[in-house]
């Protein structure tokens, strides 16, 4: 079974400064892939970012990018110029070759005026 | 296309009463997801449905639980004989079949569950 692990329940970030959630995974697959989902307090899950496990370049949207390290087992997500509206908790979560996701316990986010 | 749909937003019943949710996923979506989510916890799987066909249940899916998805279409999820235990937000998500999009899931609102 996958397991995905966020070790900083919560983190707190200047507004316009860049913050770095971090993210281990555990598995025993080749071919898999990674996301980062946002949820801000209306609950509602929206996508951030998403990585195939197979490709060496670090995915990026916009203001939004990840740090993949697969020999490590390591997706971290980095957020620049961060904005009041990326206030939220963020789950990693890992999708293995039967489509099943598996979320991460969760990273709480402030980000402060 | 309005996103994915669940209804009601929110359900409180006493315990022992039983349930029913409703899922409609983004058309054209042949995957449909539930997935169970406490408060301060990321969500857990609990089965998908590829069409009408039932492809995986959780173990978290006891025989309490009953998910359909009778012509492909819209999801239904019941809970019989509710328990405190049960209380959580559910959350649908779809997603299409083929190609690279297959593996983004699109979330509904969720349905919070309050048992008394």
């Amino acid at each position: 079974a996958q397991t995905v692990t966020q070790s900083q329940p919560e983190m707190s970030v200047q507004e316009a400064e860049t913050v770095t959630l971090s993210c281990t995974y555990d598995t025993s697959e080749n071919n898999y892939y990674l996301f980062w989902y946002k949820q801000p307090p209306s609950r509602q899950m929206i996508l951030v970012i998403r990585q195939e496990a197979y490709k060496q370049q670090n995915a990026t949207e916009n203001r939004f990018s990840v740090n993949f390290q697969k020999a490590a087992k390591s997706f971290s997500l980095k957020i620049s110029d961060s904005q009041l509206g990326d206030t939220a908790m963020y789950f990693c979560a890992f999708m293995d070759a039967g489509n099943m996701l598996t979320f991460g316990g969760g990273t709480r986010l402030m980000v402060k005026p | 296309d309005t996103g994915v749909s669940q209804n009601p937003r929110h359900k409180i019943t006493k315990r022992g009463q039983n349930v029913t949710f409703r899922c409609d996923p983004i058309s054209e979506h042949n995957r449909l997801y539930w997935y169970r989510q406490t408060l301060g916890q990321g969500p857990e799987f609990l089965t998908y449905f590829q069409n009408e066909a039932q492809l995986e249940k959780s173990r978290l899916l006891s025989d309490r639980f009953s998910a359909e998805r009778p012509k492909g279409s819209f999801s239904t999820l019941e809970i019989q004989r509710t328990e405190q235990g049960d209380s959580a937000m559910y959350l649908c998500a779809s997603s299409p079949f083929g190609g690279d999009s297959n593996e983004k899931l699109f979330f509904g609102s969720g349905t919070q569950l309050s048992v008394l």
